[in-house]
């Protein structure tokens, strides 16, 4: 099956500092790929869908100047929490779906834990 | 708008006991409906997918069941073991996003 990479898997950094998370698509093209947060014991809500090559669409409430997304090629996407403060302390997961796939199925990354001091 | 429900939230059975998790939602339009699992502070593990024309899936000890028309799905676990305890996720798929229930944390005791 299509696997997705997400890098790192944890990372603790001091509030007013910005970190990245990298999510690749190993073995196949993902023209979209979608950023979730994920707060503990609740489930997932979506942020953001990136397209290849143009700007990501942010759901309501998510502020795009604080999770920036680039989706640069067709195998990564990146979004970065800028001026980190330790409410933005979460669990990060992406998922990119296979165009080619005829299912519409989104393939997850293990995900990132995000500890903001 | 979508909106996903999943009872109970949390569960608590005897091993080897047979269980049935729900999940119901709002909107039928769907291309497909799919079932995780998540173990704590883990990424999701994909257990069975069901395309909006199939009204079941089966894989192993786990079957889940499609009902568009009462908005419902059911993740069934036969013989449960303390290997299956996590918290499973229903999640929707409307063509451009997944909406997720809230999840059920399943607790499995020997």
């Amino acid at each position: 099956g299509a696997v997705v990479s997400q890098h790192p898997s944890w990372v603790i950094c001091k509030s007013g500092t910005s970190v990245k998370i990298e999510c690749r698509s190993l073995d196949f093209q993902a023209t979209t790929m979608f950023w979730y947060r994920q707060f503990p014991k609740q489930s997932l809500m979506l942020m953001a869908t990136s397209n290849e090559g143009s700007k990501a669409t942010y759901e309501q409430g998510v502020e795009k100047d604080k999770f920036l997304i680039n989706h640069a090629s067709l195998t990564l996407s990146t979004l970065t929490v800028t001026s980190a403060h330790p409410e933005d302390s979460s669990f990060y997961i992406c998922s990119a779906r296979d165009p080619q796939g005829s299912k519409n199925i989104q393939y997850f990354g293990a995900g990132t834990r995000l500890s903001v001091l | 708008k979508q909106e996903v429900t999943q009872i109970p939230a949390a569960l608590s059975v005897p091993e080897g006991e047979n269980l049935v998790l729900n999940c119901s939602f709002t909107d039928s339009a769907i291309y497909n409906l799919q079932w995780f699992r998540q173990d704590p502070g883990k990424g999701l593990t994909s257990l069975l997918l069901i395309q909006s024309s199939q009204r079941e899936q089966t894989s192993g000890r786990l079957n889940a069941s499609l009902d568009k028309s009462s908005g419902r799905s059911t993740l069934y676990i036969a013989a449960s073991q303390p290997g299956d305890s996590a918290t499973y996720l229903c999640a929707l798929n409307a063509g451009n996003m997944l909406t997720f229930g809230g999840g059920t944390r399943l607790m499995v005791k020997p």
